[in-house]
């Protein structure tokens, strides 16, 4: 399958700084990016969906200047916390699809640990 | 509005077979995925139907029914790599990605 490259793996920050967290797919074009945040013992919570060169779409609840995406080019996307706070601290996921061709499949970042102290 | 029910958590023998269930509501339908997580790492993708039936694949087997807005994972020959959480997700007519809690697997020797 299609290779999506998340990074970094594991970031420890301070309450009050930014952290900013990539998702690449290395071998094919991802017209659309998602971001999942996901909290112990819980399914994936959809954050946005990002589309190439236009502003993601963020899910109710989910602050937009808090959580700013941007989906620069077919191959990134980036998700970055501003003033983080103990309570961002979670595993956020990204994902990619290319939906102008006929696999629907979604392919994962290896995720990301968020750890605000 | 659009919804996923599977188990919470289920325990299986070693070498048995278990059969994991997902039944959604979702508006519109554009396949049923199920995906293997294992703690701490991302999902990995198990198998997708968008036709009625079972696609087998290896140890892992996948059935669906548009009908009856339900679909099973069956794992056989279970090993006790295979003690995860499996989650459920069906994709409405925007292609969105509706997941399911997940179940978690548990592999008793």
């Amino acid at each position: 399958g299609a290779v999506v490259s998340q990074h970094p793996s594991r970031v420890i920050c301070k309450s009050g700084t930014s952290v900013k967290i990539e998702c690449r797919s290395l071998d094919f074009q991802a017209t659309t990016m998602f971001w999942y945040r996901q909290f112990p013992k819980k399914s994936l919570m959809l954050m946005a969906t990002s589309n190439e060169g236009s502003k993601a779409t963020y899910e109710q609840g989910v602050e937009k200047d808090k959580f700013l995406i941007n989906h620069a080019s077919l191959t990134l996307s980036t998700l970055t916390v501003t003033s983080a706070h103990p309570e961002d601290s979670s595993f956020y996921i990204c994902s990619a699809r290319d939906l102008s061709g006929t696999d629907t499949e979604a392919f994962f970042g290896q995720g990301t640990r968020l750890t605000v102290v | 509005g659009q919804n996923i029910d599977q188990p919470t958590e289920m325990t299986a023998t070693e070498g048995a077979i278990v059969q994991i269930n997902c039944t959604y509501q979702t508006s519109g339908f554009n396949g049923l995925f199920w995906y293997q997580q294992h703690a701490g790492e991302a999902p990995t993708f198990l198998s997708y139907n968008v036709l009625d039936g079972l696609e087998e694949k290896g140890r892992f087997s996948s059935f669906l029914s548009r009908s009856k807005g339900y679909s099973y994972l069956l794992l056989k020959e279970l090993q006790m790599k295979d003690s995860a959480s499996y989650l459920c997700a069906a994709m409405d007519s925007n292609y969105q990605l509706i997941w399911g809690a997940g179940t978690k697997l548990i592999i008793k020797p």
